[in-house]
């Protein structure tokens, strides 16, 4: 079946540092792919989507690349801030349904 | 973008009651909503969908008569926790949807902790 696999966090780094966050998924046909933000006592906001092969998605700095031959949707940002701390949750859907399939979420500490 | 709330943020109840989780787009007139749950270390699971004025479509493996939802009007919808069980302790989302939006464009509330004792 469809499914999505995150790296389990949590996820610490320093003000400024590199952040990647891996997803991989698992689905028949092409999917489309999305990152989505949880920040502390609110709901999940859509943060980046790609729709097909080699799609880049962009927002708030962050990017992730939809990588069919990997079956990946890595994210990543280049400097995190103390205001990026929150769960990420990668998921997929299907053109033709309502359904979004999510990872576990991984919760990212940034600390000064 | 839309604000969904949820009511209550977290609740704990004793085996064998029922407990209610309101759902609310606060300026968005939502035909659909999703009602999702959270397991520790698990992934957010699809519950069921609900359109306005219909009855749930449930995802397999979701007891209807256990967990009833209604969506009695566009900025509303309830999820009852019946005869709930300590294994029904989660973290239940509600997101809404609109006519014509696609799967994504969902608007999530903040979730509601359920433990059951």
């Amino acid at each position: 079946g469809n499914s999505v696999t995150q790296m389990e966090g949590p996820v610490t780094l320093s003000e400024e540092a590199f952040l990647t966050i891996n997803c991989t998924y698992t689905a028949t046909g092409y999917p489309s792919l999305f990152w989505y933000v949880q920040y502390p006592g609110e709901g999940l906001q859509l943060l980046l989507k790609a729709t097909k092969a080699d799609d880049k998605g962009s927002n708030k700095g962050f990017e992730a690349t939809y990588r069919k031959e990997t079956t990946s949707f890595h994210l990543e940002k280049g400097s995190v801030q103390v205001s990026d701390s929150a769960v990420y949750f990668c998921a997929l859907s299907y053109r033709n349904t309502d359904k979004l399939i999510f990872g576990t979420g991984t919760r990212l500490q940034v600390f000064p | 973008g839309a604000v969904v709330s949820q009511h209550p943020s977290w609740v704990i109840c004793k085996s064998g009651t029922s407990v209610k989780i309101e759902c609310r787009s606060l300026d968005f007139q939502a035909t659909t909503m999703f009602w999702y749950r959270q397991f520790p270390k698990q992934s957010l699971m699809l519950m069921a969908t609900s359109n306005e004025g219909s009855k749930a479509t449930y995802e397999q493996g979701v007891e209807k008569d256990k967990f009833l939802i209604n969506h009695a009007s566009l900025t509303l919808s309830t999820l009852t926790v019946t005869s709930a069980h300590p294994e029904d302790s989660s973290f239940y989302i509600c997101s809404a949807g609109g006519q014509g939006l696609a799967s994504y464009e969902q608007y999530f509330g903040p979730g509601t902790r359920l433990t059951v004792t």
